[in-house]
């Protein structure tokens, strides 16, 4: 069975602070994992994801996680917030072991940019 | 954009009505996906598909059908619709193993 948890159902930063979003996965075979997008009345876009090979991946919109196998974790990064960051981000992980390779996500985070 | 649209974008219906949502896609995806999204559960698999006429069932199931007829058509039915199937419905396609979904813009369903 897999499972991600998402820490922080909302997450507030300030304008070109920072963005930290923590992913930690339960997997019991090596995880694809990724990271979503949703903005308001929209579907969920792609930001980046994880296969194999190279730890730390980079996205669109300057995003960028890295996989740490360790610690089970899959933590989204963005060194500086802008305005129309705020979105609602969801990770998910699969496996080519999983039927269908179904993807399981977690709860969501809310990211709030403050001016 | 992976071709997907889904129809309708919003309806309202009564509890014990039946209802059909639709999943077209134009890029002849193998595999396709239906969710529903809650606040705070993030997306939860309803059925999937994995060829024409090949389905299953996924973590919430109960009270849902599928048919895939067509590679480009996946139909989400709703026999009796109840007030707790009040939510956003998403389908997404994908093709080899490891590559990701995409996702369309999604059916806001209200059960009155």
């Amino acid at each position: 069975a897999q499972s991600v948890t998402q820490l922080g159902s909302h997450v507030s930063v300030s304008e070109g602070a920072l963005v930290l979003l923590r992913c930690n996965y339960s997997s019991s075979v090596p995880p694809y994992l990724f990271w979503y997008v949703q903005y308001p009345n929209q579907g969920l876009q792609l930001l980046l994801k994880y296969t194999t090979g190279a730890t730390l991946v980079k996205g669109i919109n300057g995003f960028e996680a890295e996989f740490k196998k360790s610690e089970t974790s899959f933590h989204l990064t963005k060194p500086s917030a802008h305005m129309s960051d705020a979105a609602e981000y969801f990770c998910a992980v699969t496996s080519t072991k999983a039927a269908g390779n179904k993807l399981t996500f977690g709860g969501g985070t809310r990211v709030l940019v403050k001016p | 954009d992976a071709g997907i649209t889904q129809s309708p974008r919003h309806k309202v219906t009564e509890t014990g009505t039946p209802v059909t949502l639709r999943c077209h896609q134009t890029e002849n995806h193998r595999y396709m996906y239906w969710y529903r999204q809650d606040p705070g559960h993030g997306l939860r698999l309803i059925h999937y598909s994995y060829g024409v006429k090949d389905t299953d069932k996924g973590e919430v199931s109960d009270g849902y059908s599928v048919s895939r007829s067509k590679t480009e058509d996946f139909l989400l039915t709703l026999e009796s619709a109840t007030s707790s199937q009040t939510s956003v419905y998403f389908c997404a396609v994908r093709d080899r193993g490891g590559q990701p979904q995409h996702f369309g813009d999604g059916t806001r369903l209200s059960i009155l």
